[in-house]
Order: C-alpha cells, then sequence, then structure tokens
C-alpha cells in the first residue's frame, strides 16, 4: 500500500493565523483526499484534491477557508486560514491505491 | 448526498465473546464499503471491506456482511481480544470521485479481560 506521511505532526496556533498541513505519498496517485476529524468525533471530507485542477469542496467547506495545493501526484498542502478555535482538529490526507482508501498520520492542531 | 448511520455508538464486550456493528446507508449507487479501526491517537486503519456483488467476506476473526436490499452492512468480530479495543468506522462509496467516503459516526468497542 502507498505510504503516506504529513508534516506537521501537531501544532498550537493562535486564533487569526494560518498554518499549511503537506502530505507527501511515496507514489503516483490520482485522487488525493483531505478529511477532518473533530476530537472524538467521525471523519468528514473537506475536498478532493486534483492535479492540474482546482479541488472540488464538500458542501460546508470554502476554499478561501481550506485553500488547497496539487503541484503533482505525490504531493498536496492543505492550508486551515484565518483559524479559530472551533478548527481545532485533526487533519488527514488519504490517497486511493489499488480501488482502497489509506490514510496518513494526521495532523493534531490546536487553535488557542 | 451519501448517509451513513452506525449502531451502537459504545460496545462493551467480555474477552471471547463476538461484537456486532451495524451500519445503513441511502444511497443505493453506494457499491463499495470498507471498514476502519483507529486506535487511540493514530490512524484509521482499513482491516476489511466489501463490495456490492458480494454478500459476505471473511478474514480470520472479522467478516463482513452486506445486504443491499435493505441497504446494511455489519462487522462481525468473533473471539475477541483485548486488542480489539478501539474505535471502529464504517464508510460507503459510489466509486465515483476516486473513492470518496462517507462514514459513520464511529463504535468505541471495548473488550474486558
Amino acid at each position: 500500500s502507498a505510504v503516506i506521511s504529513q508534516k506537521p505532526s501537531r501544532d498550537i496556533c493562535q486564533r487569526g493565523t494560518s498554518l499549511t498541513i503537506q502530505c507527501q505519498v511515496d507514489s503516483q496517485v490520482t485522487m488525493m483526499f483531505w478529511y477532518r476529524q473533530q476530537p472524538g468525533q467521525s471523519l468528514t471530507l473537506i475536498a478532493t484534491a486534483n492535479q492540474g485542477s482546482e479541488a472540488t469542496y464538500e458542501s460546508g467547506f470554502v476554499i478561501d477557508k481550506f485553500p488547497i495545493s496539487r503541484p503533482n501526484l505525490t504531493f498536496s498542502t492543505l492550508t486551515v486560514s484565518n483559524m479559530s478555535p472551533e478548527d481545532s482538529s485533526i487533519y488527514l490526507c488519504s490517497v486511493t491505491d489499488y480501488n482502497e482508501q489509506f490514510f496518513g498520520p494526521g495532523t493534531r492542531l490546536t487553535v488557542l | 448526498g451519501e448517509n451513513v448511520e452506525q449502531h451502537p455508538s459504545t460496545l462493551s464486550v467480555q474477552e471471547g465473546d463476538s461484537a456486532v456493528i451495524k451500519c445503513t446507508y441511502s444511497d443505493s449507487a453506494s457499491n463499495y464499503f470498507p471498514w476502519y479501526k483507529q486506535e487511540l491517537g493514530k490512524r484509521p486503519q482499513l482491516i476489511i471491506d466489501i463490495r456490492s456483488n458480494v454478500g459476505e467476506k471473511k478474514d480470520q476473526r472479522i467478516a463482513v456482511t452486506l445486504n443491499k436490499t435493505a441497504k446494511h452492512f455489519s462487522l462481525h468480530i468473533t473471539e475477541t481480544q483485548p486488542e480489539d479495543s478501539a474505535v471502529y468506522f464504517c464508510a460507503a462509496s459510489t466509486g465515483a470521485a476516486g473513492n470518496k467516503l462517507t462514514f459513520g459516526g464511529g463504535t468505541r468497542v471495548l473488550v474486558k479481560p
């Protein structure tokens, strides 16, 4: 299965600031996904990152708040902009490999 | 869009007993149903999945069943062990958009020794 890494693994940020999370895969993948997992909750898809085109956002998530880049087939970034305490969550990237979906280790974000 | 309901939200079983988690989905076009196990502080790990052309799939102590007509699927863990304690998530996908997944709310399983 694909090996996925994320940076940073965790961060503590002040409200009003922005954080960019990186996701690196060890093989080329067509689709990369960004999920949010709020404390004690399930996983919610933020957007699908497509190489060479704009990301596709799910209902309730907008590009201004969560801009995404996908410069090539092995890398993507998610930015959490103008953060508030409600953005405190684990952010996970995932990829589809051989029709199965695998997750990165996650980025634990705390906003004060 | 797709909606996945998962029950129960918590499940406590005695070591050696069986555990069953049930999920229902709303979109009849869904055709892929994975189950993930998430231990505390770790990423979700795929433990088993089933596609709509199969009614049941088994892997050692874990089995998943699918009823397409009723739009529900279940995870069965037999001979539970303390290391089975974790949060389990079901999910569904239509297979479109590169397997975009909709997750159930999760079941916290505690196996008591």
